[in-house]
C-alpha cells in the first residue's frame, strides 16, 4: 500500500538554527500537503504542493516537491521558538479522495 | 481559514461505556469528513471517511461495528466508540473539506479520550 516516509523523527536545534525536514513516498503524489502541529494543538494546514520541482516560500520556510513528484521537503532558515512543533507531510490516496499522513518531524527549538 | 469544532474535547468514561463524538464545520459544508486517531508522539493515522447522506469507508483494520460513524447534515459528522476499553484511550481529531485531495483539511480541535 501507499506509505509516506519523514526523517528525522526528532530534531533539537539552537534557536537561529537551520532545520530540514524530508518527507519520501513509495508512489508518484498527484500533490503534497504540508501541516504544522503545535504540542497539544491539532494540525494546521501550511502550504500544498502542485506541480514538479515546485518551489514555494512562505517567509523562513521553503517547501520543494521533488522533480519525480516522490519526495519534498521543509526547510526552516534561522529558527525561532514559535517553530516548536511537529510538521507532516501529507500525501492523497490513488483515487484522491484521502490524505495519507507522513510519521512526522517534532522540532524543539532552544533559545 | 474555516472553522470546524469538536465536542467534548475531552472526556474519561469507563469501561464498556459508548462515547459520542461530535464534528462541525461552522462556516462551510463539507461533504466528507476524515476521522483519525493519534497515539501521543505518533502521527495522524486516517480511521474513517464520512459521507454525508451514504455509509463511511473505514481503513483496513478500523472496527465498522466498535467505531460508528454518522454523517446526517452537511455540517455535522459523529464518531461513536462503543463498548469503549482502554486501548481504545487516544487523541481523536475530525476533518473537513473538499472530498477532493487537492483542497486543504481544516481540522477540529480534538478529543481526548481516556477510558478508565
Amino acid at each position: 500500500g501507499q506509505q509516506v516516509m519523514q526523517i528525522p523523527q526528532y530534531q533539537h536545534v539552537q534557536e537561529g538554527e537551520d532545520f530540514t525536514t524530508y518527507c519520501n513516498s513509495s508512489t508518484t503524489l498527484s500533490n503534497i500537503q504540508w501541516y504544522k502541529q503545535r504540542p497539544g494543538g491539532h494540525p494546521v494546514f501550511l502550504i500544498q504542493l502542485v506541480k514538479s520541482g515546485e518551489v514555494k516560500k512562505q517567509k523562513r520556510l521553503t517547501f520543494q516537491f521533488g522533480e519525480a513528484k516522490k519526495n519534498s521537503s521543509l526547510h526552516i532558515t534561522a529558527t525561532q521558538t514559535t517553530d516548536v512543533g511537529t510538521y507532516f507531510c501529507a500525501g492523497p490516496s490513488y483515487n484522491f479522495n484521502k490524505f495519507y499522513f507522513g510519521s512526522g518531524t517534532k522540532l524543539n527549538v532552544k533559545p | 481559514g474555516a472553522v470546524v469544532s469538536q465536542h467534548p474535547s475531552r472526556v474519561i468514561c469507563k469501561s464498556g461505556t459508548s462515547v459520542k463524538i461530535e464534528c462541525r464545520s461552522l462556516d462551510f459544508q463539507a461533504t466528507t469528513m476524515f476521522w483519525y486517531r493519534q497515539f501521543p508522539k505518533q502521527s495522524l493515522m486516517l480511521m474513517a471517511t464520512s459521507n454525508e447522506g451514504s455509509k463511511a469507508t473505514y481503513e483496513q483494520g478500523v472496527e465498522k461495528d466498535k467505531f460508528l460513524i454518522n454523517h446526517a447534515s452537511l455540517t455535522l459528522s459523529t464518531l461513536t466508540v462503543t463498548s469503549a476499553h482502554p486501548e481504545d484511550s487516544s487523541f481523536y481529531i475530525c476533518s473537513a473539506g473538499a472530498a477532493s485531495s487537492y483542497n486543504e483539511q481544516f481540522f477540529g480541535p480534538g478529543t481526548r479520550l481516556t477510558v478508565l
